[in-house]
């Protein structure tokens, strides 16, 4: 199985701070990466697909970048709504997530 | 708007089979182009793929759980089951049913809103 290794596990930030969450994939998966947002008590919701496409919906804030082995998640600027933990996901073989990063309010 | 649904017993004993199965509604389970996963998570924990069937038919399942897990479809009543054998209280989990989007790199694009299901005696 490819694991996923994300990080932080956590950060602390303001609203209008601009976070970046890393994911490395323990062998190349391409573009093949996806990164969802969890709410506590809800459903994943997909904010990237294939690295870096936008999901219909999704603010601009969001952002995905990489390829190979190594992705961020970038959020511009932090807004109320985007507290959550943050999950990637490689798609290049049997699915299997990243651990998470939980943003939390600073 | 495709809608995912989950249903089945919340509460499983030890050693006996956990059943769950997801409607899905506007929209037909045959389209081409999608697969349908199940995807776990215990509580606090990250989320885990257990594995998906294709609309052809063919099923693919994470290998650690692949001894105790079938998934299945019902087209006639446009919805598939999961059923994991041999549970134990490390089968504890919120599960979900998703739709991978082949289109999107089987990203899962639309989710049902997860069933806890606890093993219990």
């Amino acid at each position: 199985d490819i694991q996923m290794t994300q990080s932080p596990s956590s950060v602390s930030a303001s609203v209008g701070d601009r976070v970046t969450i890393t994911c490395r994939a323990s062998q190349g998966i391409s573009s093949w990466l996806a990164w969802y947002q969890q709410k506590p008590g809800k459903a994943p919701k997909l904010l990237i697909y294939a690295a870096s496409s936008l999901q219909s919906g999704v603010p601009s804030r969001f952002s995905g970048s990489g390829s190979g082995t190594d992705f961020t998640l970038t959020i511009s600027s932090l807004q109320p709504e985007d507290f959550a933990t943050y999950y990637c996901q490689q798609a290049n073989s049997f699915p299997t997530f990243g651990g998470g990063t939980k943003v939390e309010i600073k | 708007q495709l809608q995912l649904q989950e249903s089945g017993s919340g509460l499983v004993k030890p050693s006996q089979t956990l059943s769950l199965t997801c409607a899905v509604s506007g929209g037909s389970i045959s389209s081409g182009g999608y697969s349908w996963s199940w995807i776990r998570q215990p509580p606090g924990k990250g989320l885990e793929w257990i594995g998906y069937i294709y609309h052809s038919g063919s099923t693919y399942y994470k290998s650690s759980l692949k001894s105790r897990v079938t998934i299945s479809v019902d087209r006639s009543k446009n919805q598939f089951s999961l059923k994991l054998s041999s549970v134990t209280a490390a089968d504890t989990a919120v599960y979900y049913c998703a739709r991978g989007y082949g289109d999107y790199g089987d990203a899962f694009d639309i989710w049902g809103q997860g069933t806890m299901v606890t093993v219990s005696s």
